[in-house]
C-alpha cells in the first residue's frame, strides 16, 4: 500500500523567510496530492493541492511542486508570517482506491516575529 | 465547499462505555470518511462510510469496535464501543467534494476516556 514520508517534523523560521516541507510517496499510481494546515484545536484545512499531470501550482505565497519520477512533492511558503504557524500535513491519494488519502506525519512550523 | 458539523464537539467517557459521534453535511455527498487523530499524531483513516451498505474498514479497525451508519447522503455516525483510555483521540469525519478527490474535514470530536 501507499506510504508517505514527510520532513522535517519541526521547522522554525524567521518572519519573512521561506519555508519548505518535503514529502515522498511510495505508490507510483498515486495521482492527487493535497496539503492541509491544522491550527491548534482546529480541523485540517486544505490549502493547496496538485495532480500528477502538473509539475507546479501556486496560490499567492504558497506553491507546491511535484516530481513524479522521484516520487516526491514539496510545499513552499514564501514571506512567512506568524499566522502561518501551524502543523502542515501532506497526503497522497490513489484514484482507483475510492478516495483513500494517506497522510504524512506532519510538520510543525513555527514562524518567529 | 460543504458545511460539515459534528456532535458532540468533545466528551469525557468512562472505560467500557460507548459513544456515538454524528456527522452532518449541508449537501448530498457520495463519499464520507472517518479518521482518527491521536494526540500529537497524523490522521489515520478508520473507514469509508458507504450509503446503503456496510462501511469499508482499513487494516487495524473492525466493525465491532467502530460500527458506522450511513442512512443517507448527508449524515453518518461513528460509534466507539467498549472504550478504553487508548481510544482517547480526536475523531474527524470528512467528505469528498463529488468528482474532485478533494476532501474537507468536520471540526472533530475530542474524546477522552478515563
Amino acid at each position: 500500500g501507499e506510504n508517505v514520508e514527510q520532513h522535517p517534523s519541526t521547522l522554525s523560521v524567521q518572519e519573512g523567510d521561506s519555508a519548505v516541507i518535503k514529502c515522498t510517496y511510495s505508490d507510483s499510481a498515486s495521482n492527487y496530492f493535497p496539503w492541509y494546515k491544522q491550527e491548534l484545536g482546529k480541523r485540517p484545512q486544505l490549502i493547496i493541492d496538485i495532480r500528477s499531470n502538473v509539475g507546479e501550482k501556486k496560490d499567492q505565497r504558497i506553491a507546491v511542486t511535484l516530481n513524479k519520477t522521484a516520487k516526491h512533492f514539496s510545499l513552499h511558503i514564501t514571506e512567512t508570517q506568524p499566522e502561518d504557524s501551524a502543523v502542515y500535513f501532506c497526503a497522497a491519494l490513489r484514484y482507483n482506491q475510492g478516495g483513500k488519502l494517506i497522510f504524512g506525519q506532519g510538520t510543525e512550523l513555527s514562524v518567529k516575529p | 465547499s460543504a458545511v460539515i458539523s459534528q456532535k458532540p464537539s468533545r466528551d469525557i467517557c468512562q472505560r467500557g462505555t460507548s459513544l456515538t459521534i454524528q456527522c452532518q453535511v449541508d449537501s448530498q455527498v457520495t463519499m464520507m470518511f472517518w479518521y482518527r487523530q491521536q494526540p500529537g499524531q497524523s490522521l489515520t483513516l478508520i473507514a469509508t462510510a458507504n450509503q446503503g451498505s456496510e462501511a469499508t474498514y482499513e487494516s487495524g479497525f473492525v466493525i465491532d469496535k467502530f460500527p458506522i451508519s450511513r442512512p443517507n447522503l448527508t449524515f453518518s455516525t461513528l460509534t466507539v464501543s467498549n472504550m478504553s483510555p487508548e481510544d482517547s483521540s480526536i475523531y474527524l469525519c470528512s467528505v469528498e467534494q463529488t468528482g474532485t478527490d478533494t476532501q474537507y474535514f468536520g471540526p472533530g470530536t475530542r474524546l477522552t476516556v478515563l
